[in-house]
């Protein structure tokens, strides 16, 4: 079964708008990851918050950690059009990474 | 450095007919991973290897098989191709050694369709 369940599975929203995606998980994790797919291309990783983090940043990004609720959040600041993709939450559990399926964010101009 | 790469890019088959995914990977990673993605499903894991002659089961391991004999490449076979297995697959990469690089490194993808 997959760990991570992304909400909502469809986003789009004007350019220059923030843009936030969630993450839901099962089990407890040393760390959470998210990753980036363009159309027909492979995930690019964008940023890992572990589990004794609560936020993190990098650049236009923000995530945020609760693992009492094992949920976790990506917020995209500032939208761009080439932030349209496909954005994946991933944890690991013992050695495979198991993916979530996927919120698509479509950016309008 | 060209990271994680897959071939062939395109396939197409007829049920019952066999071939190889190949990947191959040049960072000196310990784990090697191929995931299958469908429309609505996301990623799922089929097969995985931690290290040369290791490999184990994912998610939807049914119909495909793994070898690891060296710590490069990472093929995936399919015996008997079916329908079903029309996807998109990826191969996908990790450090087990360095602290904090357990982020997978991905191919670019390689397109089954299966007749």
């Amino acid at each position: 079964s997959q760990q991570g369940e992304e909400d909502p599975q469809a986003l789009s929203i004007q350019e220059g708008e923030n843009a936030t995606m969630n993450c839901s998980y099962k089990t407890s994790i040393n760390n959470l990851q998210w990753y980036r797919q363009n159309s027909g291309r492979g995930l690019v990783h964008l940023i890992l918050i572990r589990s004794n983090e609560r936020e993190k940043h990098s650049g236009r990004l923000r995530v945020t950690l609760d693992t009492s609720k094992k949920s976790s959040s990506l917020l995209i600041t500032a939208s761009r059009a080439a932030d349209t993709a496909s954005y994946f939450c991933a944890s690991p559990r013992d050695d495979k990474i198991i993916f979530g399926k996927g919120t698509r964010l479509h950016i309008l101009p | 450095n060209a990271g994680v790469t897959q071939t062939p890019k395109f396939q197409v088959l007829k049920t019952g007919q066999s071939m190889t995914l190949q990947c191959a990977q040049d960072m000196n990673h310990e784990y090697m991973s191929w995931y299958r993605q469908d429309p609505g499903m996301g990623l799922r894991l089929i097969h995985y290897s931690v290290g040369a002659g290791i490999t184990d089961q994912g998610e939807v391991p049914n119909g495909y098989n793994v070898s690891r004999s060296t710590t490069e490449d990472f093929p995936l076979r399919l015996l008997s191709a079916a329908p079903s297995q029309t996807s998109v697959y990826f191969c996908a990469s990790r450090s087990l050694r360095l602290s904090g690089a357990n982020v997978l490194t991905f191919g670019a993808g390689s397109r089954l369709t299966v007749l």
